[in-house]
């Protein structure tokens, strides 16, 4: 079945470290997001991917990084700029075009906490 | 810009009630709107959508309708189970962003005890 992975499940930082975490979809779709989701506050866009090769910044950006080297990977990178990592984020995807009709897929999620 | 406020939870009702979960947005263009659930330390699940004023979205016994002149996609269910029990988005897409990315409200906590 189609769908998106989200790896690890669970993910604990150090204070100074960089950590990736992966996202993967075998929907062939076109375009991929990152949201972070703290406690009371729904979900803030980090980044986003419509094409290969190219991305922009959503609304909380700064201390994050992304790639998108192939269609089916868009992995997010927690910098040590980011002062409060610790969240649960979710990659979402779809068509080009079609959030309007479908939405987005997501996937599971990750749970990032900073020990 | 766009925006989406959903009623603030948690909401706590008996097996059996009737369920209303606010939701009003604002939009530059004609938006899409969508209700999405999630469990508890899962990801989000589309639970029902309509795509233009006066439709009706409806999944699993949940419905809203597209209220364009109260900009309002209320979420209701006649019912409800202890296996409701989640956390429930309200987002809109507007095709005059021309971005894809959809905006969600900040999230209804729904707990439904026997």
């Amino acid at each position: 079945d189609g769908g998106i992975t989200q790896s690890p499940k669970y993910l604990f930082r150090k204070e100074g470290q960089n950590v990736t975490l992966s996202c993967e979809q075998n929907l062939n779709h076109d375009a991929m997001y990152w949201y972070r989701q703290d406690p009371g506050q729904g979900l803030r866009l980090i980044y986003y991917s419509q094409i290969v090769n190219d991305f922009q910044k959503g609304d909380i950006a700064e201390g994050y990084s992304v790639s998108r080297e192939k269609k089916e990977s868009f992995p997010l990178t927690v910098t040590s700029a980011q002062k409060n990592p610790t969240a649960f984020y979710l990659c979402a995807s779809t068509r080009a075009g079609s959030s309007l009709v479908y939405g987005y897929t997501f996937g599971s999620g990750t749970r990032l906490t900073v020990v | 810009g766009d925006s989406v406020t959903q009623m603030e939870g948690p909401v706590t009702l008996s097996e059996e009630a009737f369920l209303t979960i606010n939701c009003t947005y604002t939009a530059t263009g004609y938006p899409s709107l969508f209700w999405y659930v999630q469990y508890p330390g899962e990801g989000l699940q589309l639970l029902l959508k309509a795509t233009k004023a006066d439709d009706k979205g409806s999944n699993k016994g949940f419905e809203a309708t597209y209220r364009k002149e109260t900009t309002s996609f209320h979420l209701e269910k006649g019912s409800v189970q202890v296996s409701d029990s989640a956390v429930y988005f309200c987002a809109l897409s507007d095709p005059s962003s021309n971005t894809g990315k959809l905006i969600f409200g900040q999230g209804t906590t729904l707990q439904v005890k026997p």
